[in-house]
């Protein structure tokens, strides 16, 4: 069985500081898949990130970083310096090499303050 | 443009009738997903579908019905054996790999009352 949870439910910012989503997951597969969505409060998932339990290097696009931790069971999402437009539920997502079904966490809704 | 479309995008409906959603997508992909969404619970998987003619359940499948006869669209029926119907609905598509990531639609939201 798989399970992701993001033990975080809400986070309140102020802009320009740097907040940490979690995410801790559980898989009996050696090979998984692990993402990250977020989604605006219109309501579409946006994808962000994909990374392969094969590759633990940290990943850094702009202002977001990743933190996979193999030995932890975790995934962790850094956004730097946030901004308003950053607020938004983001989910962390697991899969399993046997198939394409993603399994969510409950999501942590992120408000940044101007 | 390439995307997933999902109509209406509020629907609302009285107790013990039937509903029909829609989702289109024009991305040439194998995979489609249903999901609904209820506040402080995540996204749970209704049903999705790998190829043309074949779907599976996923973990909350009772009470709803889909049908993928073509490969561009995965409509979901809420049927009246629904007992919580009143959630936000949330339409997917992927190349169909573990790997691939999910294209997601706009949503519908449907109130039950």
């Amino acid at each position: 069985a798989q399970k992701v949870t993001q033990a975080q439910t809400e986070i309140s910012v102020v802009e320009k500081e740097d907040v940490t989503l979690d995410c801790v997951y559980e898989t009996r597969d050696t090979t998984y898949y692990l993402f990250w969505y977020k989604q605006p409060p219109s309501g579409e998932l946006v994808f962000l990130i994909r990374r392969n339990s094969f590759d633990e290097q940290n990943e850094i696009s702009g202002r977001y970083s990743w933190n996979f931790q193999k030995s932890t069971s975790s995934f962790n999402f850094t956004i730097t310096a946030s901004q308003v437009v950053d607020s938004a539920v983001y989910f962390c997502a697991l899969s399993a090499r046997v198939n394409s079904k993603l399994t969510f966490g409950k999501g942590i809704t992120l408000s940044v303050r101007p | 443009d390439g995307g997933i479309t999902q109509s209406p995008k509020y629907l609302f409906r009285k107790e013990g009738q039937n509903v029909t959603l829609s989702c289109e997508q024009n991305l040439n992909h194998d995979a489609m997903y249903w999901y609904r969404q209820d506040p402080g619970q995540g996204l749970r998987l209704i049903y999705y579908s790998q190829i043309v003619n074949d779907f599976q359940k996923g973990d909350i499948a009772e009470g709803y019905s889909v049908s993928r006869e073509k490969k561009e669209s995965f409509p979901l029926t809420v049927t009246s054996a629904q007992k919580n119907p009143t959630a936000f609905y949330l339409c997917a598509s992927s190349i169909g790999l573990p790997q691939a990531e999910q294209y997601f639609g706009p949503g519908t939201r449907l109130t039950v009352t």
